[in-house]
């Protein structure tokens, strides 16, 4: 499975966007993006994934650079409960390779 | 819909004991995965059954580790004897996936058995 790379750690102001980025450059044409997240003390919550295309939930939105070589997790506006650490995964064969993640802080 | 169960929640043992956890997936699901995660890490596939058959269990300790899933619904995961590197948090998820179509296999998890080796 292609390898991704993610800051440590990142702030947010309870409101705003938090924009949390993921560098998998060597992700193959078949492989999907996927997000996770772990709020303390509980299993992970999936998010959202995708191929290609920028996907949209009800949780947040999904932006995949044209060459796939990046995304970026965006959580439009940001909550206390938002606080956790998020996973960016590139997954083969439904395969998921959990990384050790960004800490998301959500301060009031 | 009712989630991913797991129990117990917490487990103490000593080193060289035996421990087994449960899980019971969302119900239809044919996917079950075991993961270990240690403290600081992200989680690790140790095992996944489609149905009741073994899918992938490469980076399942098979000296001490063993886990099945009878009847394709429920499965155990059974650590004898235990180390105390096995101290983590052992997750449960499960997949709607069957056979075929990998894009959309989104896991939901179990919130898991935190497992004390002493």
């Amino acid at each position: 499975d292609a390898k991704t790379t993610q800051p440590t750690s990142m702030d947010c102001a309870e409101g705003r966007a938090a924009n949390l980025p993921c560098n998998h450059s060597t992700i193959s044409g078949n492989e999907y993006v996927y997000w996770y997240r772990q709020i303390h003390s509980q299993g992970p919550q999936y998010i959202i994934h995708g191929l290609k295309n920028n996907e949209t939930n009800e949780m947040a939105s999904l932006i995949i650079t044209e060459d796939r070589k990046s995304s970026t997790l965006i959580l439009p506006h940001a909550t206390l409960r938002d606080t956790a650490v998020y996973y960016c995964i590139v997954s083969s064969y439904g395969k998921l390779t959990f990384g050790q993640g960004t800490i998301l802080t959500v301060h009031p | 819909e009712a989630g991913v169960a797991q129990s117990p929640r917490y487990k103490i043992i000593e080193k060289r004991q035996s421990v087994a956890f449960w899980c019971n997936p969302i119900s239809g699901h044919a996917t079950l995965y075991w993961y270990q995660q240690i403290l600081g890490q992200g989680p690790k596939l140790l095992i996944q059954f489609q149905n009741n058959g073994v899918v992938d269990d490469s980076q399942l300790p098979k000296d001490r580790f063993s886990a099945e899933r009878l009847k394709g619904v429920d499965s155990t995961l059974k650590i004898q004897p235990a180390k105390l590197e096995d101290s983590a948090v052992y997750l449960c998820a499960s997949s709607h996936r069957r056979g075929g179509e990998w894009g959309n296999n989104e896991q939901f998890f179990g919130p898991g058995t935190r497992l004390t080796v002493l």
